[in-house]
């Protein structure tokens, strides 16, 4: 029974051509986070949502942009890869905001950039 | 100096061993903590949550060092399935975002 789903499970891309990953829950929950995770290096939060409010970290490159139309879906809009993106990137939800609320985790996207 | 510190290992240890896994953290203002655990290509999934009266959670030990600023994890009696990165995470209880280490490799030799 998956609560986060992440499509594709692996995403293979030409430099410069927009891709978008997908994420959903089945769990209902308030906040969804977008995580880029590099080889052996912590998950780096690029953006979350809290219901509709879209919060941007200061450092997440403007070529990375977020949609989420509902509760239950969230995307990841790459604009132009570079090969510098090339990375997993990963969904994760929380009933509310807060530090002391657990964060589950999508099984994440593995992108390759040619 | 990093927010969140961990040695990154890797740590080859013999199955049935018991090792301890150390986390520092900058921010004395810190309020919650988690040991999560990451297999290779999946992702991070919520090991056990550590608080200051340190906590047990069968073979796992957590504990909390406020004074000292670091966490720590033990794991007794390793298995095979123990193999894994163990990624120790800080965060403000107001703020939602975790802080992580970069997380310490476990590799558990039969």
């Amino acid at each position: 029974d998956a609560m986060v789903i992440q499509n594709p499970r692996y995403q293979v891309t030409q430099f410069g051509k927009p891709v978008t990953l997908s994420c959903s829950q089945t769990l209902n929950h308030n906040v969804m986070y977008w995580y880029q995770q590099k080889s052996s290096q912590a998950p780096k939060l690029l953006f979350h949502y809290y219901d509709k409010d879209f919060n941007n970290e200061a450092d997440t490159p403007d070529n990375f942009q977020s949609r989420r139309p509902n509760t239950s879906f969230c995307f990841l809009d790459i604009r132009s890869p570079g090969l510098g993106d090339a990375a997993m990137y990963l969904c994760a939800t929380s009933r509310v905001g807060g530090g002391r609320e657990t964060q589950y985790f999508g099984p994440g996207t593995r992108l390759l950039v040619l | 100096r990093k927010e969140v510190e961990q040695d990154p290992g890797p740590f080859n240890v013999p199955e049935g061993a018991t090792v301890a896994f150390n986390c520092t953290y900058s921010n004395s203002a810190s309020q919650s903590f988690f040991w999560y655990r990451q297999d290779c290509r999946k992702e991070p999934k919520l090991l056990m949550s550590v608080y200051s009266s340190g906590n047990e959670d069968g073979r796992f030990t957590a504990q909390l060092n406020r004074a000292s600023q670091y966490i720590s994890l033990l794991i007794r009696d390793s298995k095979l399935s123990d193999s894994a990165t163990y990624l120790c995470v800080v965060t403000m209880d107001s703020n939602y975002q975790l802080i992580w280490g970069a997380g310490t490799k476990l590799i558990i030799k039969p």
